[in-house]
């Protein structure tokens, strides 16, 4: 299993530009969630999706759009790039369970 | 508001030593507390879960214990290796698992460096 993948690894937006960050996972998790990890505090909730076809929002939605059409796939919109949205973004997924798993994250810099 | 905060904020040991990581949390109602630990560059790495009814767990060389009275956990690191150096994350949920998606409150971090 490849686990949580996540592409790209690193990005560079100029403001106002758009993109998606792409999270898949083969473990076939119903719960899956997408993170973001500032210097100096917590990982903090963007989004979530607990099945495909159903979302919600986290603490930080705010500039984001996300869907799951797939059990596997996840993807994190950004729509209209910010300097305050640079960050590193972290794709995590889940089972019925306790345990989550992150991907290995994309570093994200907005000029 | 629900917060988790760690203390140190960093910390510098020398392999071989042993060393403990502190975790206070206000998050309510509490469901588990988790730790995890982050290499650089990395995402994080689950270490141990504990829920309400459990004191200790341990995991190889780390153990974390749990006082749900005072809200308070540690992370204990024996016998340090230079691949201990990392971030480590204490996280605690708000949510009770009835089936539903745990949200989870992360603290901050403790960077350790282990020297040799």
């Amino acid at each position: 299993n490849a686990g949580v993948t996540q592409t790209p690894k690193f990005q560079v937006l100029k403001t106002g530009q758009s993109m998606t960050l792409q999270c898949a996972q083969d473990m076939n998790h119903e719960y899956m969630s997408w993170y973001r990890q500032d210097p100096g505090m917590g990982l903090r909730l963007i989004h979530y999706s607990v099945g495909a076809g159903i979302t919600d929002q986290g603490e930080v939605p705010n500039g984001y759009n996300v869907s799951r059409s797939t059990t596997e796939d996840f993807p994190l919109r950004l729509l209209s790039a910010a300097p305050s949205q640079t960050s590193v973004y972290f794709c995590a997924s889940s089972p019925r369970t306790y345990e989550q798993y992150f991907g290995p994250g994309t570093r994200l810099t907005v000029t | 508001k629900n917060q988790v905060e760690q203390s140190p904020q960093s910390l510098i040991i020398l392999e071989g030593k042993n060393c403990t990581l502190q975790c206070n949390y206000t998050v309510s109602p509490f469901s588990n507390l988790r730790w995890y630990k982050q290499d650089t560059g990395r995402g994080p790495v689950s270490l141990t879960i504990m829920t309400f009814s459990e004191n200790t767990k341990s995991n190889g060389r780390y153990t974390a214990t749990l006082d749900a009275d005072t809200k308070q956990s540690s992370l204990h690191i024996t016998a340090s290796q230079l691949s201990d150096s990392a971030s480590y994350i204490c996280v605690v949920s708000d949510s009770l698992f009835s089936g539903g998606y745990n949200k989870l409150i992360f603290g901050a971090g403790t960077r350790l460096a282990v020297h040799p």
